[in-house]
């Protein structure tokens, strides 16, 4: 069955690096994935389509800080340089064969 | 520039019924998918049901299979979800978004645009 698994909370200091895991279960190791952002009462917001070699692409205006890169079934996540209006929730998201569209828990960033 | 805009929700009996509705424009409207996202309060991102750029296929999340109904108007650049039978778990903010191909695909669709939601409450 597919899942797509994410630690509920993270946390990194303004300016710093940050590294988000969206994990596929057994099976989907080939599956690309999709990266939300949600900032606090707004709607999700497309970062970008992440495939299982690495190769990434960008909704519009996303900036530079944030890029992707895989590993196996591991999906990442990189924001560096950190701003204040990057704590946010982040989503992942793909679409399966039978279960249809699937979604991560999540992961809470805060910005120290 | 690429626009969604939904409309519909409100306060609603348990047993009762809604149709939401989402405007879309700044795209070839028939040529992607489009799905319906919903979020209950306090709790992440749950996909609620697509549909193929030309109507012909649809996709439902099993917690709303034999209640909901998504549907669209090409002509009018307009998707639509009937919601039936509502129950209090269905209270959520409901979004449309776009799909990046004209039928999801598995292992590779994403949801490249959103809209900014609308409402559903369903209480007595």
């Amino acid at each position: 069955q597919l899942v797509l698994t994410q630690s509920p909370s993270a946390s990194a200091s303004l300016g710093a690096s940050v590294k988000l895991t969206c994990t596929l279960s057994s099976g989907h190791s080939s599956y690309a994935i999709a990266w939300h952002q949600q900032q606090p009462e707004k709607g999700p917001r497309y970062l970008m389509k992440l495939n299982s070699d690495g190769s990434h692409s960008k909704g519009d205006g996303i900036p530079d800080r944030f890029s992707g890169s895989s590993s196996g079934a591991e999906r990442y996540l990189t924001i560096s340089s950190l701003q204040s209006e990057d704590e946010a929730d982040y989503y992942c998201q793909t679409w399966g064969t039978g279960i249809w569209g699937v979604f991560g828990g999540g992961t809470k960033l805060t910005v120290l | 520039e690429v626009q969604l805009l939904e409309s519909g929700g409100g306060l609603v009996q348990p047993g009762g019924s809604l149709r939401l509705s989402c405007a879309a424009s700044g795209f070839t409207f028939s040529s992607y998918a489009m799905s319906w996202v919903r979020q209950a309060p306090g709790k992440g991102l749950e996909w609620v049901s697509a549909i193929s750029g030309s109507g012909g296929s649809t996709y439902y999340a099993d917690s709303v299979k034999g209640r909901f109904t998504i549907s669209r108007d090409n002509s009018k650049n307009t998707l639509y979800l009937q919601m039936n039978s509502l129950r209090a778990e269905d209270t959520a903010v409901y979004y449309c978004a776009k799909d990046g191909h004209t039928v999801p695909v598995a292992g590779s669709t994403e949801l490249d645009y959103w809209g900014q939601g609308t409402l559903v409450t369903v209480s007595s």
